[in-house]
């Protein structure tokens, strides 16, 4: 079954770092684009990072600098290092699968992950 | 940074109603445009790529149509099920925003 579930949330003060583990079956991370979209309680959905099959990487304004995408080849994980976590920060996260046909869409979703960052 | 403007940002319709959503870019996207759909508590689920391609698995009911800054999302029939949210997103340029979602209510 094709599938991605992410793991790693919690709690955490501002200004702390926090590392989130999404793990896929059923298809191979580094052949794909990878990414990470958050939501805010309430909230519309937010792009936050991608990871393209060759390596390269890009992020939104809003955590350029502070978060860092990642994936391990050998476990099939993709990963989102966040570090100087604001308030602002606090959402669900979710990886997903960006299938490249014409660019297409995300086609795949884990269930998310809630991420709280306060004091 | 382009921008998506989705309208209305509600929608109260019946059961077996026809709804339009409309979703407009700042600049031209070309057909790089997806549609999706998210329930309370869950991932969102993709409905259209492409502007207009029908993922699979997703019922004929739903259609995409649209290109450059002027994109809809028609469902033809309106299933208990179908009522959710629904948010656009352009996958032309980054950052990839998502339109500010359309929340589809039940009459």
């Amino acid at each position: 079954e094709v599938q991605l579930v992410e793991s790693g949330g919690g709690l955490i003060q501002p200004g702390g770092s926090l590392r989130l583990s999404c793990a896929a079956s059923g298809f191979i991370v580094s052949s794909n684009y990878m990414s990470w979209v958050r939501q805010a309680s309430g909230k519309g959905l937010e792009w936050v990072s991608v990871i393209y099959s060759g390596g390269s990487t890009y992020y939104a304004d809003s955590v350029k600098g502070r978060f860092t995408i990642s994936r391990d080849s050998s476990k099939n994980m993709l990963y989102l290092q966040m570090n100087s976590l604001r308030a602002e920060d606090t959402a669900v996260y979710y990886c997903a699968r960006w299938l490249q046909l014409g660019n297409a869409a995300f086609d795949i979703w884990g269930q998310g992950t809630m991420v709280t960052v306060s004091s | 940074d382009i921008q998506l403007t989705q309208s209305p940002s509600f929608l109260s319709a019946s059961v077996g109603d026809r709804v339009t959503i409309t979703c407009r870019a700042s600049q031209g996207i070309s057909d790089y445009l997806a549609w999706y759909q998210q329930k309370p508590g869950k991932a969102p689920k993709l409905l259209i790529y492409t502007a207009s391609t029908l993922h699979s698995g997703v019922p004929s009911t739903f259609s995409g149509s649209g290109s450059g800054t002027e994109f809809t999302l028609t469902i033809s029939s309106l299933q208990p099920e179908d009522f959710a949210t629904y948010y656009c997103q352009l996958l032309s340029t980054y950052p990839l925003t998502f339109g500010q979602g359309t929340k589809l209510e039940i009459k």
